[in-house]
């Protein structure tokens, strides 16, 4: 069974960069998939971060594509996050998922549990 | 303001059918396949559709996709207290460089 684990600070001054972790279990990221962020205001709907292929290629949302960098560690069987210039409008839920099957996709079949953030000071 | 439009709201009693519509552009569900998630409250969200109208293993076959042009839907029929959710669409789009793209979702309450 695939499962997916966030990890980091739940709490993030403004103009900080935030940083979290996805722990893979039960699936070696290197045998492939896509593997991805996506996050949840309070309240709102669902927004893609970005999303890594074990290889390293990465591939992020235009509106955020300028503070994101999503990196992949094999040996770890992890993948991370980070967004840089924060402000309270990235206060979110922030989900980690399996996914998508192909670049051009939109189905994450394993999640996270997800991990909220709070941005302030 | 989502890419894809969803309503906000829909509800229906026990066992009736109800559907749940998603409408994009030409650059997204009119060129590419149409996802559909659902998260019940306080959890991650669920694939319940992928490519248009598949199936995930376990999903049951009350759920239904269809898409038309730049538009789809997801159909429950025999609706049950437990489907009371937050439903999502979901689609690629080839604008920019390309990106996922999600519906604002649609609340479904069972009456």
């Amino acid at each position: 069974q695939v499962q997916l684990q966030e990890s980091g600070p739940g709490l993030v001054k403004p103009s900080e960069t935030l940083s979290l972790t996805c722990a893979v279990s039960g699936y070696s990221i290197s045998s492939g998939y896509y593997w991805g962020w996506i996050r949840q205001p309070p309240g709102k709907g669902l927004e893609w971060i970005g999303s890594i292929y074990h290889s390293g290629s990465t591939y992020y949302n235009p509106s955020l594509k300028s503070r994101v960098t999503i990196s992949v560690d094999t040996s770890k069987n992890q993948f991370s996050l980070k967004l840089s210039s924060v402000t309270a409008a990235d206060t979110a839920v922030y989900y980690c998922a399996r996914g998508p099957t192909t670049r051009q996709a939109g189905d994450f079949d394993y999640w996270g549990q997800g991990t909220l953030v709070t941005v302030s000071s | 303001q989502s890419v894809l439009t969803q309503p906000p709201s829909a509800s229906g009693t026990p066992g009736q059918r109800v559907t749940i519509s998603c409408s994009g552009s030409s650059s997204n569900i009119g060129s590419n396949y149409v996802y559909w998630y659902q998260q019940l409250p306080g959890t991650a969200p669920k694939l319940l559709i992928y490519r248009n109208n598949q199936r995930p293993s376990g999903v049951p076959d009350r759920f239904s996709g269809s898409k038309s042009g730049t538009s789809a839907s997801l159909a429950i029929s025999g609706l049950r207290s437990e489907d009371e959710a937050d439903y999502y669409c979901a689609a690629w789009d080839d604008s920019l460089s390309g990106f996922v793209v999600f519906g604002g979702g649609t609340k479904l309450t069972v009456l």
